[in-house]
């Protein structure tokens, strides 16, 4: 079946730092392709989306660009915060409408 | 904007004993919800689609008796563990449509379940 792989964390850096979060999917089709973040004590929020190849999702200076060939939906971003301290999770939508999830990526920005 | 409330975010119970986990649609009404799990280290796990008035779809895998989920109304779903283990214990975390096309789900806070 569908699934999704991200990197284990957690991934610790210093403020302003560049970060990637690596993300690969394996699916029957083009599924539709997610960035959700989870801070501490809430619930999972959708960060962006990406709905078919080499569409680039972004959001609160995150990206994430829907590459076919190599079936990776990497997130970056140029200059992190210590706000954005959160978990990541990628996900896909499969042919059925459910949400595949990937394991989570723990992400602690230190000042 | 939308928002699911989960309760409670963290219980601890005996073996043996049920739990049961709510579900609430705060703002709008939810005909559809979804019951996930996540053991460490690992993706969250579909364990069941819950729609209002109607009996669960499980997914494959899944206790039916285990895990009971009840959808009584459009803005409260619940899951039961009932006679829990310690395998039992995880992170479950309830979602909903908020509206129709793929892309509207809301999360719930989750739940943090240790069974001793």
């Amino acid at each position: 079946g569908d699934s999704v792989t991200q990197m284990e964390g957690p991934v610790t850096l210093s403020e302003e730092a560049f970060l990637t979060i690596n993300c690969t999917y394996t699916a029957t089709g083009y599924p539709s392709l997610f960035w959700y973040v989870q801070y501490p004590g809430e619930g999972l929020q959708l960060l962006l989306k990406a709905t078919k190849a080499d569409d680039k999702g972004s959001n609160k200076g995150f990206e994430a660009t829907y590459r076919k060939e190599t079936t990776s939906f990497h997130l970056e971003k140029g200059s992190v915060q210590v706000s954005d301290s959160a978990v990541y999770f990628c996900a896909l939508i499969d042919n059925t409408d459910k949400l595949i999830f990937g394991t989570g990526t723990r992400l602690q920005v230190f000042p | 904007g939308a928002v699911v409330s989960q309760h409670p975010s963290r219980v601890i119970c005996k073996s043996g004993t049920s739990v049961k986990i709510e579900c609430r649609s705060l703002d709008f009404q939810a005909t559809t919800m979804f019951w996930y799990r996540q053991f460490p280290k690992q993706s969250l796990m579909l364990m069941a689609t819950s729609n209002e008035g109607s009996k669960a779809t499980y997914e494959q895998g899944v206790e039916k008796d285990k895990f009971l989920i009840n959808h009584a109304s459009l803005t409260l779903s619940t899951l039961t563990v009932t006679s829990a283990h310690p395998e039992d214990s995880s992170f479950y975390i309830c979602s909903a449509r908020t509206g129709t096309g793929k892309y509207g789900y809301t999360f719930g806070s989750g739940t943090r379940l240790t069974v001793v």
